[in-house]
Order: structure tokens, then sequence, then C-alpha cells
């Protein structure tokens, strides 16, 4: 199995208090994403990176945003958390090139309250 | 953009059935195309891929063909168990990286 771990795994957190999530890999990829899941809209991206501080938007960008300063950390933050954020959050990596696979985290179950 | 469409869910399935589970996408180029499965309170576990058009990618009993002139890669399987039962996910990657997913389609396989 790639060597992905997100923490925490499980997190619940009152509106307006901020999150951060982080994503750890052991693999040496280039890119790294993050993703949102929630029922009827399969995997959304939300931010992703390919590099050391070199980031971008996904199309659920708002209210969350990055850092990655090193090649083994990507961390989301939700500034200022909302209950419609409420949902689970998955990393993922990959090696640059179109046609190599993404590698996912076991996900971090979110619940804003 | 690029996106992907694949056909809604729940599919549920007696044991020993065939599957098919319909993705068709919209992409500029030549992508890359995917099927991810979760199992519950899992990550994404990639099940087969195809990188060219007429490629077919196969795991487990798993089998998709890359179409290029339908734009499409259904994942079929001859005979479904009740451990396949997961969400399905067709997704693409494009040249720069970016990786565009499905709805996800839940599969269910009963006894």
């Amino acid at each position: 199995d790639a060597g992905i771990t997100q923490s925490p795994r499980h997190k619940v957190t009152e509106t307006g208090t901020p999150v951060t999530l982080r994503c750890h890999q052991t693999e040496n990829h280039r890119y790294m994403y993050w993703y949102r899941q929630d029922p009827g809209h399969g995997l959304r991206l939300i931010h992703y990176s390919y590099g050391v501080k070199d980031t971008d938007k996904g199309e659920v960008s708002d209210g969350y945003s990055v850092s990655r300063s090193k090649t083994e950390d990507f961390l989301l933050t939700l500034e200022s958390a909302t209950s419609s954020q409420t949902s689970v959050y998955f990393c993922a990596i990959s090696e640059f090139g179109g046609n190599t696979e993404a590698f996912f985290g076991q996900g971090t179950r979110l619940t804003v309250v | 953009g690029d996106s992907v469409t694949q056909m809604e869910g729940p599919v549920t399935l007696s044991e020993e059935a065939f599957l098919t589970i319909n993705c068709t996408y919209t992409a500029t180029g030549y992508p890359s195309l995917f099927w991810y499965v979760q199992y519950p309170g899992e990550g994404l576990q990639l099940l087969l891929k195809a990188t060219k058009a007429d490629d077919k990618g196969s795991n487990k009993g798993f089998e998709a063909t890359y179409r290029k002139e339908t734009t499409s890669f259904h994942l079929e399987k001859g005979s479904v168990q009740v451990s396949d039962s997961a969400v399905y996910f067709c997704a693409l990657m494009d040249a720069g990286n970016m990786l565009t997913f499905g709805g996800g389609t839940r599969l269910m396989v009963k006894p």
C-alpha cells in the first residue's frame, strides 16, 4: 500500500472554529490533492499541489486554504468551519505524468456542529 | 472542463449475475481512465486503468475497455460475488495530472 496517512481520522468541531487536516506521504510523489466526498456528489477537488509551495484551487475551494512546505506534507485548513463543510475528506497523491494512478488516504470524517 | 458521468445507483444484483456500470467522459486531449472501488469505511483503491484508446484494463474479474469513439469506459464483470458490494467510481486523469471523478455507483450483491 502507498504510504499516505491522514490525521485526524475523525473530528467534531464547532461552527466558526479553525480546523487543520494533515496529509503525510512517504512516497515522494510530486502531486497531492484534497477531495471532499458527499452523498450525491462523488468526490470533488478542493485544492491540489504540484510541488513544494505550489498549490492551486479546485472546483470547491471557497472556505479552504492549503499549504505545502515540505514534499511529504499537505495541510488543509478550514479558516472558520461551517456546517456545510461537514464531509469526509480524502487526500490523494500521484507522480507526475497523465497515465499514473492516484493513491488515496483512509479519509477524515469531519463533523461541524 | 473535464467531466465524468456514470450511472446512478444503487445497482442491486444476485450473486453470479452479470454486471455493467456505464461510464462516459468529456475531455480534451487523451486522458487516462480509471475505475476505483471504495469499500465501507475505507479510502479509494484502484481497480483497473487504461491509458490509451482500445486498451482494456482488467483486475479481479472486472474489465473495462477505453472506447475513444464513444468516449466510454464501461465496467463489466461476468459473475459478481457478495464481496464485490462497494461503491465504484469512474475517473479520468488529464495530461496536467488533474483527476476528475464521476458521482459513484453503489453496487449491492445479494446471496
